[in-house]
């Protein structure tokens, strides 16, 4: 039973275009988070929710949108994508802040053609 | 300067070599220390914890936090192949701060 699930795993589309990706997480934690690793490895925050409430908004652009409705589950919506937004985007969950139970669903590979 | 600095390697070892991996951090207030493994294709998971400065030890693994010189290392003893994957080092300010700032990553293989 996966702990923190994303889909879709992999997503190719076209520039211009609007696309989402879904994240749950069954391990009763409070916070859920964005995560972008870009083609050098490097994972940097996006977002975060804390029992639904924004609490982490990084310098993203506005094309991205999240949204949490509920604990258990927080989206990304993006919106006229670009090249640039090609990456891996993972989900992650945890409870309180202090990073121990930190947890990182699979990721979700994302190529703007 | 970067908050975190982590040698991005390639990092190429013998089959039971001790490896050792290293961050260092500008921001004094972070105060929990992670490293997480990640394999090709695969979220991070986590290695090892530790809160503040001093040793963590668990099986092959070793980690060593010094505040005073905002260092810290992950060692590895006897490694396997299957240690093969880029090792992330990873830290957070706890409190209300919730995010982790990470490392660029190290990319290790363990060759037979």
């Amino acid at each position: 039973d996966t702990a923190v699930s994303q889909t879709p795993k992999y997503l190719v589309t076209q520039m211009g275009n609007d696309k989402s990706i879904k994240c749950e997480q069954n391990l009763g934690h409070d916070t859920m988070y964005w995560y972008k690793q870009d083609s050098k490895k490097f994972l940097k925050i996006m977002f975060s929710y804390n029992n639904k409430e924004l609490i982490i908004n990084e310098t993203v652009p506005n094309r991205f949108s999240p949204k949490s409705p509920d604990k258990a589950h927080l989206n990304l919506h993006i919106n006229s994508l670009e090249l640039g937004d090609s990456a891996v985007y993972f989900c992650a969950s945890s409870q309180g802040s202090e990073g121990r139970g930190y947890t990182f669903g699979s990721g979700t590979r994302l190529t703007v053609v | 300067q970067k908050e975190v600095e982590q040698d991005p390697g390639p990092l190429s070892v013998p089959e039971g070599a001790i490896v050792s991996l290293n961050c260092t951090y500008s921001n004094s207030a972070f105060q929990y220390f992670m490293w997480y493994r990640q394999y090709s294709r695969k979220g991070p998971e986590l290695l090892m914890y530790t809160y503040s400065s001093g040793n963590k030890e668990d099986g092959r693994f070793t980690a060593q936090v010094d505040k005073s010189s905002k260092y810290i290392s992950l060692f590895i003893r006897d490694s396997q192949p299957s240690d093969s994957a880029t090792y992330l080092c990873a830290m957070s300010a706890g409190g209300s701060n919730y995010k982790l700032t990470f490392g660029k990553g190290t990319l290790l293989t363990v060759n037979p």
